[in-house]
């Protein structure tokens, strides 16, 4: 069974710019969370999507935005970006919401803005 | 606002010997909590969880105590080998609040040959 899949692994962006990251959920997994990890601010939780609608969502700026499709795949986006969002993004699949169910996360994509 | 404290931050232990990480939380509405296992350039990954209603689970060399009065949980790592050597996070959740999960700071743990 695949895991979760996260693309692409690496970018590096320039201040001002947008980026999309990708994660594809484990196979019957309908929620998709996103974390973000930096080593001053630790993991800290941004959105969570279900049925394709976002049912949680994290003390970030606006210029953070997710969406999920009907496969349940989901996109995030960061507008705007600024040297401060360079972070290792993680992308978490659960079997259902809500409640409390395991949540298996992907390798990430390390972003880099320069 | 940091909802759940994790130590120490860092321990170095033994080959053989026993790894010990304490997490506190302060939201009693919390009732799910996992640990996850992270080494260099991977995601977290799921080691082992426990819910409000047991006081201790073991899984393998993987003890998971819990005190609710406390509100306190710890990670016990029996017999502690090299592989082990990673940063582990306790998590805490609400299930009204989906699958949301609020870490812990981390504790970097080096197992000695």
């Amino acid at each position: 069974k695949a895991g979760v899949t996260q693309t692409p692994r690496y970018l590096i962006k320039t201040r001002g710019q947008q980026v999309t990251l990708s994660c594809s959920p484990i196979s019957g997994h309908r929620s998709v969370s996103w974390y973000q990890q930096t080593p001053g601010q630790g993991l800290q939780f941004l959105f969570e999507y279900f049925s394709e609608t976002q049912r949680n969502k994290g003390n970030f700026p606006g210029r953070f935005s997710g969406r999920q499709f009907s496969n349940s795949r989901s996109e995030m986006n960061v507008s705007t970006l600024e040297l401060g969002d360079s972070a290792l993004y993680l992308c978490a699949s659960s079997i259902s919401w809500p409640g409390n169910t395991e949540a298996f996360f992907g390798q990430g994509t390390r972003l880099t803005v320069v | 606002q940091q909802q759940v404290k994790q130590s120490p931050q860092s321990l170095i232990v033994q080959k053989g010997g026993i790894s010990i990480i304490n997490c506190a939380y302060e939201n009693t509405a919390f009732d799910y909590f996992p640990w996850y296992q992270q080494f260099p350039g991977k995601g977290p990954a799921l080691l082992i969880a426990i819910r409000p209603d047991v006081s201790e689970k073991k899984e393998g060399r993987f003890t998971i105590s819990f005190n609710k009065s406390a509100k306190q949980f710890s990670l016990h790592i029996m017999d502690s080998q090299p592989g082990d050597s990673a940063t582990y996070f306790c998590a805490a959740s609400k299930g009204a609040a989906g699958n949301k999960l609020t870490f812990g700071g981390g504790t970097r743990v080096l197992v000695k040959p």
